[in-house]
Formats: structure tokens, C-alpha cells, sequence
């Protein structure tokens, strides 16, 4: 089955500064990574996804970039706020069916 | 947007006792929906894919006899936790998936269960 690692598993920035998260997973025909943002308590909230037939997508703040051949994508949140401390959750899934998680990253964004 | 809701949001209970948590879609037809469990701190582990109208599938390790699932319409499906024990204490989260935009999950707000 799919696996997938996510790194780093905590990660400090200053506010206005970049932040990057990097994930890999393991079967090839996985075709649909989305990216999910999930407060303390709360439900996880689709912030961005890619599918594999694009390499990037933006939105905002918040870009993602797939790498098909190496099997990586990353998230990008430029500009961070405060408000962008969570974790962040990457996951794989071939298009309809279930997803796999990472191990998820906490990011702070200091003031 | 699409709106998933899960109840009980918290429950409580002696050991031995069982828990029903329902997810429910709101505003949309869920042909399939995803049970997964949090414990603190960690990653959401799927544990079984319940589609309506037939029994659901389990990811290995996951006891079906003690998690009884059940996708009885487009719009419900329920988790039992039979014969709960302080182990099966935690964050059970729900998902369901547009019949007409089958990529996106939408989650439920959660359940958190402790067993006493």
C-alpha cells in the first residue's frame, strides 16, 4: 500500500518569513495530493491539492509543487501569520479512493 | 460549501459499554465515507471505508467485530465501538466523499471518546 513521510515533524518560523513542508510517498499511481490544515480540537480543513497532471498550483500564500518522477511534493506558505500556526497534514491518494496521511507537521509562526 | 457533521461531538462512557458516533453529509450525497482515529499529536489513521449499500472495508489491524460500521443511506453512516475499553479512548474522525467530485474529502468535526 501507499506510504507516506512528511517532514519535519515541528517547525518554527517567523511571522512574514517562508515555510516549507516536504512530503514523499511510495506508489506511483497515486494521482491526487491534497493538503489539509487542522487546528487543535478541530476537524482538518482543505487548504490546497494538486493533481498529478500539474507540477504547481498556487493560491495566495499558499503554493504546492509535485515532483512525479522523484515522488515529492512540498507545501509553501509565504509571508506566515500568526493565524497560520496548525498542523499541516499532506496525504496521496489514487483519484476516488482513500487517502494516506503523513505524520503530519506543527507549525509555529512567531509574532 | 460542503458541510460533514459527526455526533455525538463528545462522549463518555464505562468500560464494556458501547458507542454509536454518526457522520452525517448535509448538504451532498456521500456514496463513500472514511472512518479514521487521532490520537494526540499524531497522524489521522484510516481505518475503514464505508460505502452505502454494502459492508465496509477494513485496513489491516483494524478489528470489524469491534468496530462496526454501518452506510445504511447516501447521507449517514454510523461507527459502534462494541464492548469499549480505555484503549479505544480518542479522536475518531469522520469523511465523506462527494459522489460528484470524487478527489475531496470533507471531514466531520470528530468525536472525542473516553473510556472509563
Amino acid at each position: 500500500g501507499e506510504n507516506v513521510e512528511q517532514h519535519p515533524s515541528t517547525l518554527s518560523v517567523q511571522e512574514g518569513d517562508s515555510a516549507v513542508i516536504k512530503c514523499t510517498y511510495s506508489d506511483s499511481a497515486s494521482n491526487y495530493f491534497p493538503w489539509y490544515k487542522q487546528e487543535l480540537g478541530k476537524r482538518p480543513q482543505l487548504i490546497i491539492d494538486i493533481r498529478s497532471n500539474v507540477g504547481e498550483k498556487k493560491d495566495q500564500r499558499i503554493a504546492v509543487t509535485l515532483n512525479k518522477t522523484a515522488k515529492h511534493f512540498s507545501l509553501h506558505i509565504t509571508e506566515t501569520q500568526p493565524e497560520d500556526s496548525a498542523v499541516y497534514f499532506c496525504a496521496a491518494s489514487l483519484s476516488g479512493n482513500q487517502f494516506y496521511f503523513g505524520t503530519g507537521t506543527s507549525l509555529t509562526v512567531i509574532p | 460549501g460542503a458541510v460533514v457533521s459527526q455526533h455525538p461531538s463528545r462522549v463518555i462512557c464505562k468500560s464494556g459499554t458501547s458507542v454509536k458516533i454518526e457522520c452525517r453529509s448535509l448538504d451532498f450525497q456521500a456514496t463513500t465515507m472514511f472512518w479514521y482515529r487521532q490520537f494526540p499529536k499524531q497522524s489521522l489513521m484510516l481505518m475503514a471505508t464505508s460505502n452505502e449499500g454494502s459492508k465496509a472495508t477494513y485496513e489491516q489491524g483494524v478489528e470489524k467485530d469491534k468496530f462496526l460500521i454501518n452506510h445504511a443511506s447516501l447521507t449517514l453512516s454510523t461507527l459502534t465501538v462494541t464492548s469499549a475499553h480505555p484503549e479505544d479512548s480518542s479522536f475518531y474522525i469522520c469523511s465523506a466523499r462527494d459522489a460528484f467530485s470524487p478527489d475531496t474529502q470533507y471531514f466531520g468535526p470528530g468525536t472525542r471518546l473516553t473510556v472509563l
